[in-house]
């Protein structure tokens, strides 16, 4: 079974929708990422969280709220879709004090 | 900020033969580790070597390698014996040390590398 688990894997939805991307993991790790991929580009860091209590905001949070539900999950939302959130989103995870970072199998989310 | 740049957005090799990928980062910081990803079609994110910048050595797994210059900020990954599932895209990423910044990944563009049979 894979350790970083992405659900879906692939969503169409229409713009102004309400949509959550959800992440689960059975690495034991404390710390989940949500990064957004664009096309031909490298990813970037949406929302981070060290544990269930601590939620930061990364470098492009605008148009998403998150929740840590748990260790093992971290569910990413777009309140309000629109087109330009159309992209690959991961979700990745890594434990203190380790640095390396594990990701999901991703969702390829498109946005009409 | 922290910046990472490769700038060679595609390579090719022939299957069995060796390449090598650049990667430049731009940092004030003394302690931090770079990473090479690969993306395959599958779209999957996979760890491919690590470098933890205070280790002189450069890093190795396998058939991969790096060439870490500190100075120079440069962390080029070389493939030796290249292998037809090596064709993917690779990318260069660059974490602090200091976990004030979030433990957040900085990354390259990206080099999409073509192995020819």
């Amino acid at each position: 079974d894979a350790d970083v688990t992405q659900t879906p894997r692939n969503r169409i939805t229409k713009t102004g929708k309400r949509i959550m991307l959800e992440c689960s993991q059975t690495k034991g790790h404390d710390r989940m990422y949500w990064y957004r991929q664009d096309p031909g580009l490298g990813l970037q860091l949406i929302y981070y969280s060290f544990d269930v209590k601590d939620i930061n905001k990364g470098e492009i949070s605008d148009g998403y709220s998150v929740s840590r539900q748990a260790q093992a999950k971290f569910s990413l939302s777009l309140e309000s879709a629109i087109p330009n959130q159309t992209a690959l989103y991961f979700c990745a995870t890594s434990w203190f004090p380790r640095d390396t970072q594990y990701f999901g199998p991703g969702t390829r989310l498109t946005v009409l | 900020a922290q910046t990472v740049t490769q700038s060679q957005p595609e390579m090719s090799v022939q299957e069995a033969e060796t390449v090598t990928l650049s990667c430049t980062y731009d940092t004030s910081e003394s302690d931090y580790y770079l990473f090479w990803y690969k993306q395959p079609p599958s779209r999957q994110m996979i760890l491919v070597i690590r470098q933890e910048a205070y280790k002189q050595q450069n890093a190795t797994e396998n058939r991969f390698s790096v060439n870490f210059q500190k100075a120079a900020k440069s962390f080029s990954l070389k493939i030796s014996d290249s292998q037809l599932g090596d064709a993917a895209m690779y990318f260069c990423a660059y974490r602090s040390a200091c976990d004030s910044s979030g433990s957040r990944l900085t990354f390259g563009e990206g080099t999409q590398l073509t192995v020819n049979p």
